[in-house]
Parts: C-alpha cells; sequence; structure tokens
C-alpha cells in the first residue's frame, strides 16, 4: 500500500494557526477512524499528540485537535509556540492488521 | 511508566539477519493488554510499520516486508525480539519498538540505528 499523502512543510507566526492534511484512501483514512498523529523532534522518538481521530492523550495540551473528512485527516494546532515546530506524522490502520504512515511534515514557527 | 529499550547490533553486512530486542519496563508483556511491535526510519526519511505481536503469540507484519521479518516474545524476560533477513543497504534505518494500548502506538523506546553495511 502507498503512503499517505502529507505536505512537505507548513508553517506559521507565534499564536497562529496551522491545519496539516493527511490524504488517502478508502482502504485506510476512509475505512476507519483509526487516525493517529505522532511530533518528532530531531533526534528524538515519535511522541503520540492525536488517536483515533480527535482524542487527545493526557498531557497533550489542547492547542493540538484532530480531524476527518471522507480520505482526509488533518491535525490543527492552534496558538503555535516555538516548541512545536517538529516534523508530525499521520498514521491510519489500513486493514487485515496493517498500519500505513504519512511521509511526515516539517512544521516551522516562524 | 511503561518504557522500552531497544538493543542489538549497531552494524549487519548485506545478506545477514538483522536482530533486535526490545525490554519493557513498567509493565508485564504477559499481563497487560498492550500489541507490541515495530516501526522503522530510514535517515532523513518517513517512519514504516513492521510487525506487531500479542503476548498470546498471535502475530501481524506488514506485507512489503512479511516474507523476510519475524517477531517473537519472551514473557519469561518481558522482552519482545524483531529479526529481519537478507538485509540491503535499504534496510538501514533507526529502528524502534513501541507498544499499541489500541490502536495508536504509545510509548517508543529511544529508537537504535542499525546499518546495513561491509
Amino acid at each position: 500500500q502507498s503512503a499517505l499523502t502529507q505536505p512537505p512543510s507548513a508553517s506559521g507566526s507565534p499564536g497562529q494557526s496551522v491545519t496539516i492534511s493527511c490524504t488517502g484512501t478508502s482502504s485506510d483514512v476512509g475505512g476507519y477512524n483509526y487516525v493517529s498523529w505522532y511530533q518528532q523532534h530531531p533526534g528524538k522518538a515519535p511522541k503520540l499528540m492525536i488517536y483515533e481521530v480527535t482524542k487527545r492523550p493526557s498531557g497533550v495540551p489542547h492547542r493540538f485537535s484532530g480531524s476527518k473528512s471522507g480520505n482526509t485527516a488533518s491535525l490543527t494546532v492552534s496558538g503555535l509556540q516555538a516548541e512545536d515546530e517538529a516534523d508530525y506524522y499521520c498514521c491510519s490502520f489500513a486493514g487485515s492488521n496493517n498500519w500505513v504512515f504519512g511521509g511526515g511534515t516539517k512544521l516551522t514557527v516562524l | 511508566q511503561l518504557q522500552l529499550q531497544e538493543s542489538g547490533p549497531g552494524l549487519v553486512k548485506p545478506s545477514e539477519t538483522l536482530s533486535l530486542t526490545c525490554t519493557v519496563s513498567g509493565a508485564s508483556i504477559y499481563r497487560s493488554t498492550y500489541y507490541w511491535g515495530w516501526i522503522r526510519q530510514p535517515p532523513g526519511k518517513g517512519l514504516e510499520y513492521i510487525a506487531t505481536i500479542y503476548y498470546s503469540g498471535s502475530t501481524y507484519y506488514n506485507p512489503s516486508l512479511k516474507s523476510r521479518v519475524s517477531i517473537s516474545v519472551d514473557t519469561s524476560k518481558n522482552q519482545f525480539s524483531l529479526k529481519l533477513n537478507s538485509v540491503t543497504a535499504a534496510d538501514t534505518a533507526v529502528y524502534y519498538c513501541e507498544a499499541a494500548p489500541g490502536t495508536w502506538f504509545d510509548p517508543w523506546g529511544q529508537g537504535t540505528l542499525v546499518t546495513v553495511s561491509s
């Protein structure tokens, strides 16, 4: 299966909002409410930010939110802060106990 | 607090077998409801799902890697392991072990870089 499609980069100024998209197919993103998002700082392991499309783990700021429409999921970061600068990856269940990731989006805080 | 730590050789020769172990602390593999697995990331690239195992022995593999991958669990040592055979330079990556409490991966180990080179 192909990787999910994410924009290579996104940016915003401190305090602004930015949305990162993640496009798949009806066999993955569109077929299940099992999309998760991960934040990865350079040299670090990925950190779970959103699971099951919209749910936020304890400890993740409310500034992070997730949504889905059809075959596209989105991660929105509101009130951007400098520490939000990182790579973000989406992930979706793809059936048959398989998982597919997006190519990643580098978020820059201007 | 659940923590995972990868271990294994950092250098593997082409055509040989890559073997990694993940040691789990803060929870019992046997008694928990987590699924346990591996994800890798080639240098400068994105994440790729490899495999998952449940303590009962049920296993799940990425179809693109299934013919070369094996995942196993040792409940007595609270560890699970990955074997990837017939490696090439394309298998050079940071390998992460992770726990999946549901349809997501959390937490992850710190990752270990495995380089395939002669």
